[in-house]
């Protein structure tokens, strides 16, 4: 584990369904992030909260709901998905928001399946 | 809008050899460059952070290079091994408030026994 946990690991959800990812950190940082990783396409930033505050939200349709509730947790709601949404969602953090002074830890990922 | 590239995508060497793989970016303003490993199906592993105003980082066999001004870094993996067989990412912070990392493709690693 590099200090950065996501649950659960594998979704499969339906298009009507509604479920939400979970990523926790302890390692003092004061900034998270989630991440889509799509076949064949670069790593895509979704969204961006430091201090728990969101600083970013990287034109993501609104069936993507990001929550923040403390700097240790991330959430990210899902709701009427479409196939194409299947990826693997990965959620990082950094010690402030410039990825300063250690640079950016990721968790496992949440491979995520929309049937 | 920052546009990172890997080359080559994909690479297979026998094992003990020397390798190099390229990173370049378009556009220099960038606070630090980050050199990752992913394993099939699984998150990324921190390999190495190089920050603007340094020009290479070392740890054990890895050996990443950054020239900002050119907008290029090389990662070097000496005497590899079929362990090092992964898919390795270059990412990005740019200075702009509200970036996070900019990621190439990746190049996908095997080392042959």
């Amino acid at each position: 584990e590099t200090g950065v946990t996501q649950t659960p690991r594998h979704l499969v959800m339906g298009m009507t369904n509604k479920k939400s990812l979970k990523c926790e950190q302890h390692l003092g940082h004061n900034a998270m992030y989630w991440y889509k990783q799509s076949a064949k396409k670069p790593l895509e930033l979704m969204f961006v909260y430091s201090l728990e505050e969101r600083v970013e939200n990287n034109s993501v349709p609104s069936r993507f709901s990001p929550e923040c509730p403390n700097s240790s947790h991330l959430f990210l709601h899902l709701h009427t998905l479409q196939p194409e949404d299947s990826a693997l969602y990965l959620c990082a953090s950094s010690q402030d928001a410039r990825g300063a002074p250690y640079g950016y830890t990721f968790g496992s990922g949440t491979r995520l399946t929309v049937v | 809008k920052q546009e990172v590239t890997q080359i080559p995508a994909a690479l297979s060497v026998p094992e003990g050899e020397n390798l190099v793989l390229n990173c370049s970016f378009t556009d220099s303003a960038i606070y630090n460059l980050q050199w990752f490993r992913q394993d099939p199906g699984k998150g990324l592993t921190s390999l190495l952070l190089i920050q603007s105003s340094q020009r290479e980082q070392t740890s054990g066999r890895l050996n990443a290079s950054l020239d900002k001004s050119s907008g290029r870094s090389t990662l070097y993996i000496a005497a590899s091994q079929p362990g090092d067989s992964a898919t390795y990412l270059c990412a990005v912070r740019g200075t702009g408030g509200a970036d996070g990392l900019t990621f190439g493709k990746g190049t996908h690693l095997i080392i042959q026994p």
